[in-house]
């Protein structure tokens, strides 16, 4: 197992919840990110945090909210999701935030309803 | 457009043979690549990887080879075992391609007895 934590594994949620994925990093990494992977589907980055600052955002919808409060923790708010929008979301980090290594948490499932 | 891709979406190999798999790649200004695995219900797992000023990376029971003139990328796998019966993903980087880590669809590859 790597050291980036992911909750919850499992997420169901109907279209007008709102709910939080977390993401912890126990690496001493600077970086983080959000990845969404859909079936058949390359994995596509969202965001990019760098020392807790947001430096990519890949035109992702105003329904997905990150959140770095520090730079061992990364939330994804979510609210008012369609259902393509389920898919698996990985969380990755690593020690610079370009040219390196990143090592990807195990993901949470996510169900739009 | 720039692309990351694999040659086969699938490849069956004997238990104790060797394992290849392909990647292309297009953009001239990579850098930096990286392979991953990925099994069932898990996150990317990262194996191996290698920057444009080598031709040939070895790790344990893995080797990955760079040829930049034909763009192509390949990761060898020695005595391939059951558990290497995973998704293989490779990626890479540019300085022009900012903080992303351009992700090929993948390569499933089974591990027969």
């Amino acid at each position: 197992e790597t050291g980036v934590t992911q909750t919850p594994r499992h997420l169901v949620m109907g279209m007008t919840n709102k709910k939080s994925l977390k993401c912890e990093q126990h690496l001493g990494h600077n970086a983080m990110y959000w990845y969404k992977q859909s079936a058949k589907k390359p994995l596509e980055l969202m965001f990019v945090y760098s020392l807790e600052e947001r430096v990519e955002n890949n035109s992702v919808p105003s329904r997905f909210s990150p959140e770095c409060p520090n730079s061992s923790h990364l939330f994804l708010h979510l609210h008012t999701l369609q259902p393509e929008d389920s898919a698996l979301y990985l969380c990755a980090s690593s020690p610079t935030p370009q040219g390196s290594e990143q090592y990807f948490g195990p993901g949470t499932r996510l169900t739009v309803t | 457009g720039e692309s990351v891709g694999l040659h086969l979406p699938t490849l069956s190999v004997q238990e104790g043979d060797n394992s290849i798999i392909n990647c292309a790649y297009s953009n001239s200004a990579s850098d930096y690549f990286i392979w991953y695995k990925q099994e069932s219900g898990k996150g990317p797992q990262f194996i191996i990887d290698i920057r444009s000023n080598m031709d040939k990376r070895q790790g344990q029971r893995v080797t990955v080879l760079l040829n930049k003139t034909v763009k192509h990328l390949s990761l060898q796998i020695a005595a391939t075992q059951p558990g290497d019966s995973a998704v293989y993903f490779c990626a890479e980087n540019s300085p022009n391609s900012g903080y992303a880590l351009n992700f090929g669809k993948g390569t499933s590859l089974l591990v027969t007895p």
